[in-house]
């Protein structure tokens, strides 16, 4: 079975352009996260969808953050009006269940660099 | 605001020696995870200690749970190359809003030297 999928791996932007990060979650999953890693730190949360619905986004850093799922599967996460403090890898997990305790299996991320 | 303080940030070591990495927190998680991620992919899970004071072992890698559930510490016997990668340690909670979101600490750049 295929694992957590992310596109595109590598993104450049230029200062003020938008981008749309995407994550393909194990098929079933019921759990989706986003998070942001900064070069040689550990991820930080962003959001988090129960299916299609996005139960958690206080980790968006602004308001040109944004994501969504609406089908419940695949998500987007959208960058607007690009700064170079945005440049980072964002991974994607998912999990089967909305337990703690549950193996969140990640992506191999999206590492964007705003120029 | 929970925060996971992961220790030493950076560690080298030759082949064969032993270490240690700890996790510490001045909240509670209902279960700590321990993850370990190579250059260009992302994190996998290698344990998740779930009850206070837990030992769990995993060949050279054995991971305990401190009683109150605040820290944890990860150590390596008899170090590998192939050991070589970032580590990481992230507390997850219960209920609430946070429905299993990750708590990461900074994580450790382990190198081990042949």
């Amino acid at each position: 079975g295929a694992g957590v999928s992310q596109s595109p791996r590598y993104k450049v932007a230029k200062r003020g352009q938008d981008v749309a990060l995407r994550c393909d979650p194990i098929s079933g999953h019921v759990s989706l996260f986003w998070y942001q890693q900064a070069l040689g730190q550990g991820p930080e949360f962003l959001t988090y969808f129960q299916n299609e619905a996005q139960l958690d986004k206080s980790g968006l850093p602004s308001d040109r953050f944004f994501a969504e799922r609406p089908e419940g599967s695949v998500s987007t996460l959208k960058i607007q009006r690009t700064q170079q403090e945005d440049s980072a890898v964002y991974l994607c997990a998912s999990s089967l269940w909305d337990r703690s305790y549950n193996e969140q299996f990640f992506g191999p991320g999206t590492r964007l660099t705003v120029l | 605001t929970q925060l996971l303080e992961q220790s030493p940030q950076f560690l080298s070591i030759q082949e064969g020696e032993n270490l240690t990495v700890y996790c510490n927190s001045s909240s509670v998680f209902s279960s700590l995870q321990w993850y370990r991620q190579e250059p260009g992919e992302g994190p996998v899970l290698l344990v998740t200690v779930v009850t206070g004071g837990e030992v769990k072992k995993l060949k050279r890698l054995t991971f305990q749970f401190g009683d109150a559930r605040k820290d944890s510490s990860l150590h390596i016997t008899a170090a590998q190359p192939g050991d070589t990668g970032l580590y990481l340690c992230a507390g997850a909670n219960a209920g609430g809003t946070s429905y299993g979101k990750l708590t990461f600490g900074q994580g450790t750049i382990l190198t081990v030297h042949p």
